[in-house]
């Protein structure tokens, strides 16, 4: 596609409830990250592909949070039992380079979810 | 980890103004962008700018890497121009390949 792309673009769910966040990259990025922008915390790394592995899941804030990317192409973030302070915009990117750093990251619009 | 501090925090001018924001960070990197978030929430990229100096219509950047700094320079502001604009840089070496940390950013406001 022309962007990355991201669904649901708004998400309420009640307190406890699963929630996935699907993200589909540019097309020929094979490097997809997750970032969270919350209030109070800024923007903050989760996770990072390279092709259809996770060499850095140093971001994830707990155990509820998993993610996977199948085919080397889309990524879903899932988030189990959410929590009220689980509110935050999720934001994905890509990038075209593979294993390289130092090249441009484009990012989605985000989810916005929120957990009531 | 690399500390990103971006200055001013808020910043209100009129249209047709000029400003220069700014990006210091504690280490070397070798990522440096710009971005302007829109008020739906998108990062839009601006400039991908690790050293150097690039210019894109009334905006441009320079970044001095010795110095670990980066500038940038908006001209002839447009009230479309407002929103919030991050700093955000990749350290170098180790295994961080695409990780960004972000500055809190600037607020900018641009009155008509």
């Amino acid at each position: 596609g022309a962007g990355v792309s991201q669904s649901p673009s708004n998400k309420v769910t009640e307190k406890g409830k699963d929630v996935e966040l699907r993200c589909d990259p540019i097309s020929g990025h094979t490097a997809l990250y997750w970032y969270r922008q919350s209030l109070g915390q800024g923007l903050e790394f989760l996770i990072y592909f390279q092709g259809n592995s996770a060499p850095d899941k140093s971001g994830l804030p707990s155990d509820r949070f998993s993610a996977e990317r199948t085919g080397g192409s889309v990524s879903t973030l899932t988030i189990q039992r959410t929590q009220q302070e689980d509110s935050a915009v999720y934001l994905c990117a890509s990038s075209v380079r593979q294993g390289l750093s130092g090249n441009t990251i484009y990012f989605g619009e985000g989810s916005w979810l929120t957990v009531v | 980890g690399i500390q990103v501090e971006q200055s001013p925090p808020d910043l209100i001018l009129q249209e047709g103004a000029n400003s220069t924001l700014r990006c210091n960070f504690s280490d070397s990197v070798n990522n440096l962008q710009w971005f302007h978030q829109n008020p739906w929430g998108q990062l839009i990229n601006l400039f991908y700018i690790p050293s150097g100096t690039k210019q894109n219509g009334r905006l441009s950047a320079t970044t001095v890497a010795t110095e670990r700094y980066s500038l940038l320079y908006i001209s002839s502001s447009q009230t479309t121009d407002s929103g919030v604009y991050f700093c955000a840089v990749e350290r170098a070496g180790g295994t961080s390949y695409g990780k960004l940390t972000f500055g809190q950013g600037t607020i900018l406001t641009v009155h008509p």
